[in-house]
């Protein structure tokens, strides 16, 4: 079973800040990766997604792929509060996605 | 275009009852999903599907039952309802990897 594990959290950054979320998996086959954000009380929306080694930019989402290290990030520029939120990082594995349990991100204006 | 639609919203079973929480896409999709999520956690899958008539377990299927009769329909029933099954419930459906998430249902079993 593959698994994917990030810190829970929260963390907490100052508004303007760069944010950086983590995410490790178990499958040294896994070729794509999901970084979803959920925000208190709402369902879970798709923010990006990367499947090559290096980084990929949309808008101040960045994430980062690392695929010798087995780790993907998401690094958020210019923190604002309402980007406070919990994002998930998931794996697909046959016909479904494996989820981390989230790091919940609090920026503090 | 709906999107994922889930009824109801909210929820209060009494402990031994059953229900059915209703999941529909309209989107075509052949994959379906249904995920809890406890409070601080992330999400565990219950069962998934892969088309009309097929079904499979996931992390946490005891407890539950699913069918899923046509491509837009995905019921979930709770037989003999428990404190442990109180949660919030996401039903999802993708053409490829991409999951689109309904709005969820707040279960709560007293």
């Amino acid at each position: 079973q593959k698994e994917v594990e990030q810190n829970s959290g929260p963390l907490s950054v100052p508004e303007g800040a760069i944010a950086s979320l983590n995410c490790t998996y178990s499958d040294r086959g896994s070729q794509s990766f999901f970084w979803y954000r959920q925000y208190s009380g709402k369902s879970p929306e798709l923010i990006m997604f990367i499947y090559s080694n290096g980084d990929k930019e949309d808008g101040r989402f960045t994430a980062q792929l690392n695929k010798a290290s087995q780790y993907v990030s998401l690094l958020i520029r210019d923190s604002q509060p309402s980007d406070s939120a919990t994002y998930l990082c998931a794996v697909p594995g046959w016909g479904k996605l494996i989820f981390g349990q989230g790091t919940e991100l609090s920026v503090k204006p | 275009n709906a999107g994922v639609t889930q009824t109801p919203k909210f929820r209060i079973l009494k402990i031994g009852q059953s229900m059915t929480l209703q999941c529909a896409q309209d989107m075509n999709h052949n994959y379906m999903y249904w995920y809890r999520q406890d409070p601080g956690m992330g999400l565990k899958l219950i069962y998934y599907s892969v088309g009309a008539g097929i079904t499979d377990k996931g992390e946490v299927p005891n407890g539950y039952n699913v069918s899923r009769s046509t491509t837009e329909d995905f019921p979930l029933r709770l037989e003999l309802a428990a404190p442990s099954q109180t949660s919030v419930y996401f039903c999802a459906s993708s053409w490829e990897r991409e999951q689109f998430f309904g709005p969820g249902t707040r279960l709560t079993v007293l």
